[in-house]
């Protein structure tokens, strides 16, 4: 079973900052909080991870709570284009699976 | 930078067959992962293969199986197929052993009838 929670859905203008939260509260010391999301059936693309520090790449930021029971991906400027379902996972980086739950799905409106 | 790729994209067979699905690696990627996704689910992992040894299995019957090759593409086998099989099936590749960050292909999309 995934080990996080998500909202099923929620919805974003376009224009404006997605915030989507993960509740992950039985994480491990040793385990990273990994974020894909996925368009329209194709492949799940990678967006982003970290383990305690927040993060930021040209895709997305990552803000992961002190005590690491719950983070945040944003996506600064969201379009239309960021419709998708974001799934948010937590994994031991040496480990050989990644656990999917049900995702959120992101709906950027105009 | 070419990515993971997968043939066929596409794919409709009867209950009882078998088939076989392919992957190509992104370029210097040594690990294969492969995932299979039903509709309106999250991925579900199913193999991982490393230096043409298998690293990790999730939980599905033996009638699913794979191999890695030297150049490091992958297979998937699935015989006596079931209704239940058809869906997305996925593959991802990484650099190393342990996978840290994986990158998926396109998906098969497999529809048994």
């Amino acid at each position: 079973d995934a080990k996080t929670t998500q909202p099923p859905s929620m919805d974003c203008a376009e224009g404006r900052a997605a915030n989507l939260p993960c509740n992950h509260s039985t994480i491990s010391g040793n385990e990273y909080v990994y974020w894909y999301r996925q368009i329209h059936s194709q492949g799940p693309q990678y967006i982003i991870h970290g383990l305690k520090n927040n993060e930021t790449n040209e895709m997305a930021s990552l803000i992961i709570t002190e005590d690491r029971k719950s983070s945040t991906l944003i996506l600064p400027h969201a379009t239309l284009r960021d419709t998708a379902v974001y799934y948010c996972i937590v994994r031991v980086v040496f480990g050989n699976d990644m656990r999917f739950g049900a995702g959120t799905r992101l709906t950027v409106k105009p | 930078d070419a990515g993971v790729t997968q043939s066929p994209t596409h794919l409709i067979k009867t209950r009882g067959q078998q088939v076989t699905l392919r992957c190509s690696p992104i370029s210097g990627h040594k690990s294969v992962s492969w995932y299979q996704q039903v509709l309106g689910q999250g991925p579900q992992f199913i193999f991982q293969y490393y230096e043409k040894e298998e690293r990790g299995r999730g939980n599905f019957p033996d009638r699913f199986s794979a191999r890695q090759f030297p150049n490091y593409s992958s297979e998937l086998n699935v015989n006596a197929l079931l209704l239940g099989d058809s869906a997305l099936y996925l593959c991802a590749s990484s650099v190393r052993d342990s996978p840290g960050t994986q990158y998926f292909g396109p998906g098969t999309r497999l529809l048994v009838l």
